[in-house]
């Protein structure tokens, strides 16, 4: 089984439509991190967690919103899909241990598309 | 602020040959991690390696090894002998030491291997 789970794996969804993708994680990891992809723009970061009483904005959170229900779940919303969301979106997780020396480990990614 | 630029978006080479993918890095911190990712075309994120400031010897691991050289803020990723396996999607990520960090990718490079 995966150490860290998306779901779902892809989605196809409507304009304006609420959507939800969920990670949860077994690895007792206790930062979690949600990131969207684009061709050509790398990994830009949306919302992190270092614990579950803290989230904080990344570099793109217009447009979502996350909720960390417990040390093994963050959930990434789009309370309101838009066609530039179309995207590929992963979430990870890392050890706090070494205050950033340690590598996150990605789920498979959730593809999301929004006519 | 951090910022990693992977100037080479994309490389094509033939199977046996070597190829070196450029990553160069920006930041003011002094403790810092490097860190290098392969996406393959199934799309899941793999993490290759991790490499801290202050240990700038070369790290070879197989058919892989890695040049990292503060004084040209670079880490350089080199494959000796591709293969058409390593054809995949590389990003480059640096992380600095603080409570908070979180890691900046590059815009990644992709690399085809042709038989």
């Amino acid at each position: 089984d995966a150490d860290v789970t998306q779901t779902p794996r892809n989605r196809i969804t409507k304009t304006g439509k609420r959507i939800m993708l969920e990670c949860s994680q077994t690895k007792g990891h206790d930062r979690m991190y949600w990131y969207r992809q684009d061709p050509g723009l790398g990994l830009r970061l949306i919302y992190y967690s270092f614990d579950v009483k803290d989230i904080n904005k990344g570099e793109i959170s217009d447009g979502y919103s996350v909720s960390r229900q417990a040390q093994a779940k963050f959930s990434l919303s789009l309370e309101s899909a838009i066609p530039n969301q179309t995207a590929l979106y992963f979430c990870a997780t890392s050890d706090k241990q070494g205050g950033g020396n340690q590598p996150q480990h990605f789920g498979d990614g959730t593809r999301l598309s929004i006519l | 602020a951090q910022k990693v630029t992977q100037a080479q978006t994309e490389i094509s080479v033939v199977e046996k040959e070597d190829v070196t993918l450029d990553c160069v890095y920006e930041t003011r911190d002094t403790t810092y991690y490097l860190f290098w990712y392969k996406q393959p075309p199934s799309g899941e994120l793999v993490f290759l390696i991790r490499r801290n400031s202050f240990d700038e010897q070369n790290e070879i691991s197989g058919r892989y090894s890695w040049n990292f050289q503060k004084s040209t803020s670079s880490f350089n990723f080199t494959i000796t002998a591709s293969q058409v396996v390593d054809s995949a999607v590389y990003f480059c990520a640096l992380s600095v030491h603080s409570g908070y960090s979180t890691l900046t990718f590059g815009k990644g490079t992709m690399l085809l291997v042709s038989p």
